[in-house]
């Protein structure tokens, strides 16, 4: 069974710090990553693919690494709009699957 | 503006039925494939089912196969999802979303999504 998993659970931390999320993949998974930002209500949003390219109007706060198995997402500091739940999810093998999420919460 | 509105969620019994609707604008619907992703309450993020661009290709999560159908109208910019028999494991919320190579694309485009909750 391919699994991703993400950790921690849950981040707290304080605006203007740093935030460091991670997603490791049961299988290689080369380096085709997404990460995703969720918040209540609003429709979720792609935030990096190919494990390091920023989406479209993305701010250069987000960055994506790793490759293969090891992924991170970190956020150089954070703003109040960035308290959220971040999901990683693979698209190399079948079916694309997803993380169970990190939840950023203020501290 | 891209936009992805879905509908046609609500409460539902078990062993019932009902067909969910995304309609898209702002970008050229026809060049993408279109996704339905799930997310149970208290629960990560689950991809439903898929269709190719001129509806020739459909997949499935092994859980919904058999009950669950994806179709697109192309000349309304719209999927749409018909959910039958339908059980309590089904409560979630479906998102819209798009993606230029079925599942071996990140999503770029999501809808805000439409609840469906299945209780007696």
């Amino acid at each position: 069974e391919k699994v991703m998993t993400q950790s921690p659970a849950t981040l707290s931390v304080s605006p203007g710090e740093r935030a460091t999320l991670s997603c490791r993949a049961s299988q290689s998974v080369s380096n085709n990553l997404a990460w995703y930002q969720l918040k209540p209500g609003q429709a979720p949003r792609l935030l990096i693919y190919g494990a390091s390219t920023r989406a479209t109007g993305i701010p250069v706060r987000f960055s994506g690494s790793g490759s293969g198995t090891e992924f991170t997402l970190t956020i150089s500091s954070l703003q109040s709009e960035d308290f959220a739940v971040y999901y990683c999810q693979q698209y190399n093998n079948w079916p694309p699957e997803f993380g169970q999420g990190t939840k950023v919460d203020i501290k | 503006e891209v936009q992805l509105v879905e509908s046609g969620g609500g409460l539902v019994q078990p062993g019932g039925s009902l067909r969910l609707s995304c309609a898209a604008s702002g970008f050229t619907f026809t060049s993408y494939w279109m996704n339905w992703v799930r997310q149970a309450p208290g629960k990560g993020l689950e991809w439903v089912a898929n269709i190719k661009q001129d509806g020739s290709e459909k997949y499935y999560v092994d859980s919904v196969k058999g009950r669950f159908t994806i179709s697109r109208d192309n000349a309304k910019n719209s999927v749409h999802l018909q959910l039958n028999s339908l059980r309590a494991e089904d409560t979630a919320v479906y998102y819209c979303a798009s993606s230029l190579g079925g599942g071996y694309d990140p999503f770029d485009y999501w809808g805000q999504g439409t609840l469906v909750t299945v209780s007696s």
